[in-house]
């Protein structure tokens, strides 16, 4: 059963701290999305990239959020320091190409900034 | 993108039909109409897609109005487990999926 997969699933940090989320796209998928979900703004792009470029990250705060895609089967999305207003769920999402083509998400990795 | 409009809630009495609607009338010829579903504490879940034709799977069906500017989500027969927050989004071909805020459906018992 092919899955997305998202380490870790919680994390709790201190303000400053870096912290780095992971992700584990589908076998064959070449497009992988990062969001950010909080009760206030909903579910926020934050980068997709293709076939490991990013195609753009324009909902990234660039001072601080990073995101790279080392090699085909891993996505990483780096905060250097963190606030606690970054505090959210982060989904990565990953599809094949195309417009018509589903992108299936992972379970979130919950973060709390204290 | 295209923007969508949803309500913001709805009710559903289990075992019946849920018609989810969803306008998108600044919607490009080329723009797919797309649905996902949110369950709590859970990333989003595909649920189908469609371009001009309507689109039945094993989850629901999708009509689309033959000028496209607007579209139905039908949960056939709705279920407890069906009550999450519904998502209709225009996909364009930079390929992003964007969110709005969606419509939060309670299945009732």
């Amino acid at each position: 059963d092919a899955r997305v997969t998202q380490t870790p699933r919680h994390k709790v940090t201190e303000m400053g701290q870096e912290v780095t989320m992971r992700c584990q796209p589908i076998l064959g998928h070449n497009t992988v999305f990062w969001y950010r979900q909080t009760m206030m703004q909903g579910l926020e792009l934050l980068a997709y990239f293709r076939n490991r470029a990013p195609l753009d990250d324009s909902g990234m705060p660039k001072d601080r959020f990073s995101a790279e895609m080392p090699d085909a089967t891993l996505a990483t999305l780096k905060i250097q320091p963190s606030e606690p207003r970054d505090s959210a769920v982060y989904f990565c999402a990953s599809g094949p190409t195309g417009m018509n083509t589903e992108a299936f998400f992972g379970q979130g990795t919950r973060l709390t900034v204290v | 993108d295209a923007k969508t409009t949803q309500p913001t809630s709805m009710d559903c009495a289990e075992g019946r039909a849920a018609n989810l609607p969803c306008n998108h009338s600044t919607i490009s010829g080329n723009e797919y109409v797309y649905w996902y579903r949110q369950i709590h504490s859970q990333g989003p879940q595909y649920i189908i897609h469609g371009l001009k034709n309507n689109e039945t799977n094993e989850m629901a069906s999708l009509i689309i109005t033959e000028d496209r500017k607007s579209s139905t989500l039908i949960l056939p027969h709705a279920t407890l487990r069906d009550t999450a927050v519904y998502y209709c989004i225009v996909r364009n071909n930079d390929y992003k999926l964007s969110f709005g805020a969606g419509t939060t459906v309670t299945v009732r018992a």
